[in-house]
């Protein structure tokens, strides 16, 4: 099973400042590594998936990297709604399929 | 517009079985995989099941197998999860969601319903 860990797990900014989260892989996941964004009282929203590519709808301000084991979710310029919970997520690469989640970094404003 | 729509949950006692469902509509429901992902209060997101979409292939979480059991109807455009011997640790709001074509992430989400193993 390959464990998911995010860091920080709180990340206190201000609106306009830039937001770095990391999530680093048990072993390689490729690029194959989602991201997400959860707001209290709302389902998760897919931002980027295979670790770079912008899901529709998702501002340009929000920008993904990584392979291998480590991985980063770039806010250039945080909104005052980009204070929120995010996850990454990943599929293993071979049949039976397993998708594991971290645990989550809480963005909250500064 | 892709709609999700989960229905089922409820106040169960530890031992007993509820079934979920997830009404689907906006888009060609037999071409995707789905997923069911629960949420603890409280707690990170875990993901439970998955189905392809002709139903070859699933999976399950290790806390659930032999206890949950996913299906689909794709005449009815209907995601299902059936859950036997609850445990007060299932407590959770349980979310359908599709999965893109890409490699396994989610790219809808339904908003849940809630589901309350106790005593």
């Amino acid at each position: 099973e390959i464990v998911l860990t995010q860091s920080p797990a709180t990340l206190s900014l201000s609106p306009g400042e830039r937001a770095t989260l990391s999530c680093r892989a048990s072993q390689s996941v490729s690029s194959y590594l989602a991201w997400y964004q959860q707001k209290p009282g709302q389902a998760p929203r897919l931002l980027i998936y295979d670790a770079s590519n912008r899901a529709t709808g998702i501002p340009a301000r929000f920008s993904g990297s990584g392979s291998g084991t480590d991985f980063t979710l770039t806010i250039s310029s945080l909104e005052p709604e980009d204070f929120a919970v995010y996850y990454c997520q990943q599929r293993s690469n071979w049949p039976p399929y397993m998708y594991s989640f971290g645990q989550g970094t809480k963005l909250e404003i500064k | 517009e892709v709609q999700l729509v989960e229905s089922g949950g409820g106040l169960v006692k530890p031992g007993g079985s509820l079934r979920l469902s997830c009404a689907a509509s906006g888009f060609t429901f037999s071409s995707y995989s789905m997923n069911w992902v629960r949420q603890a209060p409280g707690k990170g997101l875990e993901w439970v099941s998955s189905i392809s979409s002709s139903s070859s292939y699933i999976y399950y979480a290790d806390s659930v197998k032999g206890r949950f059991t996913i299906s689909r109807d794709n005449a009815k455009n209907s995601l299902y999860l059936q859950m036997n011997s609850l445990r007060a640790e299932d407590t959770a709001v349980y979310y359908c969601a599709r999965e893109g074509y890409s490699y396994g992430e989610h790219d809808y989400w339904g908003q849940g319903t809630l589901v309350t193993v106790s005593s």
